[in-house]
């Protein structure tokens, strides 16, 4: 079986940083993708891990150990815009590039 | 550049009404998806489809059937709407090739069974 697991909800002030894990027991393993959802809305792509260590993308960065089952998402200098869900996806395998989800973390952002 | 596509946005059927959800995409992804997510959840897969004429089961595929006729649509369709059935439904595609391929997500349908 698959599971994936993700605090429900974070809060955080504006200007912060803010990190939101993500961990996982899943049949095989071939990449972790990190989705963000505003209510309301369709998921967009944020980030992608397949090997060990640190993906860095302007203000949002990725980390992955596959030894521990473990991913975060870590958001820097918080806006009010980055109010939103973040969802965390593990593809067990290659077929079909199939995804499985955890059941997201809804981040609230303070002034 | 649309990307997926997919209609109504939103929706009121009676217990037992049928439905099609429509979905397009104009990307050439070989790869399509439809996932249902009920309030505060994640993401469940109801089918899915590798290529024109290929379709199979996810992780809830009861109460649903799909098609695959072209590469651009994947269609959805609902035939004895039960309550259990409210939720949003989205429909994503993919390319198949590099690892890192990301789904790309509609803006979903809300569906509303009472």
């Amino acid at each position: 079986g698959q599971n994936i697991d993700q605090p429900t909800e974070m809060t955080a002030t504006e200007g912060a940083i803010v990190q939101i894990n993500c961990t996982y027991q899943t049949s095989g393993f071939n990449g972790l993708f990190w989705y963000q959802q505003h209510a309301g809305e369709a998921p967009t792509f944020l980030s992608y891990n397949v090997l060990d260590g640190l993906e860095e993308k302007g203000r949002f960065s990725s980390f992955l150990s596959r030894s521990k089952g473990y991913s975060y998402l870590l958001l820097k200098e918080l806006q009010m815009k980055d109010s939103a869900s973040y969802l965390c996806a593990v593809r067990p395998n290659n077929a079909g590039n199939m995804l499985t989800f955890g059941g997201g973390t809804r981040l609230m952002v303070k002034p | 550049n649309a990307g997926v596509t997919q209609t109504p946005k939103f929706r009121i059927l009676k217990i037992g009404q049928s439905m099609t959800l429509q979905c397009t995409q104009d990307m050439n992804h070989n790869y399509m998806y439809w996932y249902r997510q009920d309030p505060g959840m994640g993401l469940k897969l109801i089918y899915y489809s590798v290529g024109a004429g290929i379709t199979d089961k996810g992780e809830v595929p009861n109460g649903y059937n799909v098609s695959r006729s072209t590469t651009e649509d994947f269609p959805l369709r609902l035939e004895l709407a039960a309550p259990s059935q409210t939720s949003v439904y989205f429909c994503a595609s993919s390319l198949l090739g590099e690892s890192n391929q990301p789904q790309h997500f509609g803006d979903g349908t809300r569906l509303s069974i009472l």
